[in-house]
């Protein structure tokens, strides 16, 4: 069973940073390439970033580019998103999704999500 | 990127069918086949219903169907029931520097 698991989110002041991260298990995490979605409170999904199944291509929003950095761990099954220079419209819960196949342009599993507030 | 514009808000009574609507450009929906639709209940983490225009996952109903026309794509929701009601996003790729893109969303009322 594909399983997705995030941690890492929490309380964090302006200007800050935290670093989220998602568990995987039930398929061969070094074959797919990951996203982060995001949902701010009351809102809508956005896309955050894409990394490909070896690291080799990386995309970002451009409401968190040069801010946020997303990296994996194939060896771990894991995937990350180091977020710096947080900011209050930052404040969302963050999934962990997983496309079917490479040139998927959708996603077939999400996490349960991990909540970051950006407050001081 | 811009979002895709869906309307807020869409309702039916048990047993109509409903549409929703999502609206982008030439350079996501209308230029390719790539757009998908997801449900979201309250606290829950969005469910694919369909993909690449008008394919359904296993397991989601055929009630549940997808189709596009030039720039904007469409979710219809036949037979309306209860469970169905939930916000509901599309998505497409986007020929621009980031790779996908959602609509503002759609929340599903059943009268």
């Amino acid at each position: 069973e594909v399983q997705l698991v995030e941690s890492g989110g929490g309380l964090v002041k302006p200007g800050g940073s935290l670093r989220l991260s998602c568990a995987a298990s039930g398929f061969t995490f070094s074959s797919y390439s990951m996203n982060w979605v995001r949902q701010a409170p009351g809102r809508g999904l956005e896309w955050v970033s894409s990394i490909s199944s070896s690291s080799n291509y990386i995309y970002y929003a451009d409401s968190v580019k040069g801010r946020f950095t997303i990296s994996r761990d194939n060896a771990k099954n894991s995937l990350y998103l180091q977020m710096n220079g947080l900011r209050a419209e930052d404040t969302a819960v963050y999934y962990c999704a997983r496309p079917p196949s490479s040139g998927s342009y959708y996603v077939d599993y999400w996490g349960q999500g991990t909540l970051v507030t950006v407050s001081s | 990127q811009s979002a895709l514009t869906q309307p807020a808000s869409v309702s039916g009574s048990p047993g109509q069918s409903i549409t929703i609507s999502c609206t982008g450009t030439s350079s996501d929906v209308g230029g390719y086949n790539y757009v998908s639709w997801y449900q979201q209940h309250p606290g829950k983490a969005p469910k694919l219903m369909i993909y690449e225009v008008s394919n359904r996952p296993s397991g989601v109903s055929n009630r549940f169907s997808g189709s596009k026309s030039g720039n904007t794509a469409s979710l219809t929701i036949s037979g309306l029931q209860a469970e169905d009601e939930a916000d509901y996003y599309c998505s497409s790729y986007t020929r621009s520097s980031t790779p996908y893109v959602f609509g503002t969303g759609t929340k599903v009322t059943v009268l």
